[in-house]
């Protein structure tokens, strides 16, 4: 069964960037879509991009798209997502999440990491 | 983009009631639609995908259905555990989108 861990919470400075890490355990890695979901406080879920690890190429969304990189590593079955310019309202729990089998980015989510609190303050 | 909007936005409702919550797309998307549950401070529960068909380990109370741009996800028969909020998703085209969410809680 694979397990999704994430990293820690983060205080951030506006303006700074902030990359936050998603270890997959239990489970083949390549080949399966890991995207990446925000929750703004009471807020409902934002797709912000995911990555086919054995494929190497991210596909973001357009609100996003310049200020955010998703890469992964194959060696350490690990996915990350780096967010740049942060501003207050990015003030986040973002998660990350397997696709299904199908190899695609554009897919259902599970499971999903426990996700990783991003402050952003002065 | 599509836009997903589900109704109600949060309800009221005992355990045993039967309770369906409604989703619906601003286009057709087939039957590329998901359901989640997500508890407070929790990570959203994958319960639905392909409009209808049930994820592993989920209780069969929970049933989905509907095509095109019109679906519903319901709950037979209400349990204490089920107070959470639901959300829809699409994943026909990009980019995946959710639903606003419907807050479900005890009456």
């Amino acid at each position: 069964q694979v397990q999704l861990v994430q990293s820690g919470a983060e205080v951030k400075k506006p303006g700074s960037s902030v990359k936050v890490s998603c270890k997959a355990s239990g489970g083949t890695f390549s080949s399966y879509a890991i995207s990446w979901v925000r929750q703004a406080p009471g807020q409902g879920l934002e797709w912000m991009g995911g990555i086919i690890p054995i494929f190497g190429t991210a596909n973001y969304a357009q609100k996003f798209q310049g200020r955010v990189t998703i890469t992964a590593d194959e060696s350490t079955s690990t996915a990350y997502m780096e967010l740049s310019s942060l501003r207050s309202e990015d003030t986040a729990v973002y998660y990350c999440a397997r696709g299904s089998d199908t190899a695609m980015v554009l897919d259902w989510f599970d499971p999903w990491g426990q996700g990783t609190l991003v402050t952003v303050s002065s | 983009a599509i836009r997903m909007t589900q109704s109600p936005s949060s309800f009221s409702a005992s355990t045993g009631d039967r309770v369906t919550i409604t989703c619906r797309a601003s286009q057709g998307i087939s039957s590329y639609l998901a359901w989640y549950q997500q508890k407070p401070g929790k990570a959203p529960k994958l319960l639905i995908y392909a409009a209808s068909t049930l994820q592993s380990g989920v209780p069969s109370r929970f049933s989905g259905s509907g095509s095109g741009t019109d679906f519903t996800l319901t709950i037979s028969c209400l349990q204490s555990e089920d107070f959470a909020t639901y959300y829809c998703q699409q994943y026909y085209s990009y980019p995946p989108a959710f639903g606003q969410g419907t807050r479900l809680e005890i009456k």
